[in-house]
């Protein structure tokens, strides 16, 4: 049972225009979100976290937006840049169960020159 | 400061044999956790040491186990291997629990089951 979904496997946009993950989860629990992004070869890298008590969090090109009534969040990464293309991990903290990660499956990001 | 590292970067092994996976933390960082990737079911957590002890669990069966020594390098284990165990195994390092604190994350090892 996913409990933070990814539903688009992977996405393409072109350089400088807008990119946009979403991530919908289903438990009421969870309280602290984060973004990795992870290139071939390598572990994950945190990109930017959210708490559940904020809407909105910026970072440079990136800002990640919460929308807890909807359980749904997404990553704004403008303008995108080649070096942006990666695989995008959503994951959740649970406010009980000893707060382990949980990992959406990820989404593939190609951005084109 | 030298990143996570993790040895072997490749392994592969035959159907009931074990693997040993080595991971060394940032220094300073006292909390190793490992995950498992897998294309169908992405990260999934296996286990947490703090300070040499297991702090959280995930939902693995008991052929999989780690410790955590003194210099906080950490191993984990797995016996009788099986062809599902073919995935990445990741390890990241944080100050403290993950709980509160930010992971970083190894490069992996990757695993292959024949």
């Amino acid at each position: 049972d996913q409990q933070v979904k990814q539903n688009s496997p992977s996405l393409s946009v072109q350089e400088g225009r807008i990119s946009i993950l979403n991530c919908d989860y289903t438990n009421s629990m969870f309280d602290y979100f984060l973004w990795y992004k992870k290139y071939p070869a390598e572990g994950p890298t945190f990109l930017i976290s959210i708490s559940s008590i904020k809407d909105k969090n910026e970072d440079g090109r990136f800002t990640v937006f919460l929308n807890k009534s909807a359980k749904h969040l997404s990553l704004h990464i403008v303008p995108s840049q080649p070096g942006d293309s990666a695989v995008y991990f959503c994951a959740a903290k649970n406010a009980g169960n000893n707060r382990k990660l949980i990992w959406g499956l990820g989404t593939s990001l190609a951005v084109n020159p | 400061k030298a990143g996570v590292t993790q040895t072997p970067r490749y392994l592969i092994k035959t159907r009931g044999q074990q693997v040993t996976l080595s991971c060394s933390p940032i220094s300073g960082h006292r909390s190793v956790s490992w995950y498992q990737q897998t294309p169908g079911q992405g990260l999934q957590f296996l286990f947490e040491y703090f300070s040499e002890t297991q702090r959280n669990k995930g939902n693995f069966p008991g052929r999989f186990s780690g410790r955590q020594f003194s210099n906080s390098r950490s191993e984990m284990n797995v016996s009788t291997l099986e062809l599902g165990d073919s995935a990445l195994y990741l390890c990241a390092s944080s100050t403290g629990l993950t709980s509160s604190y930010e992971q970083y994350f190894g490069p992996g090892t990757r695993l292959t089951v024949t």
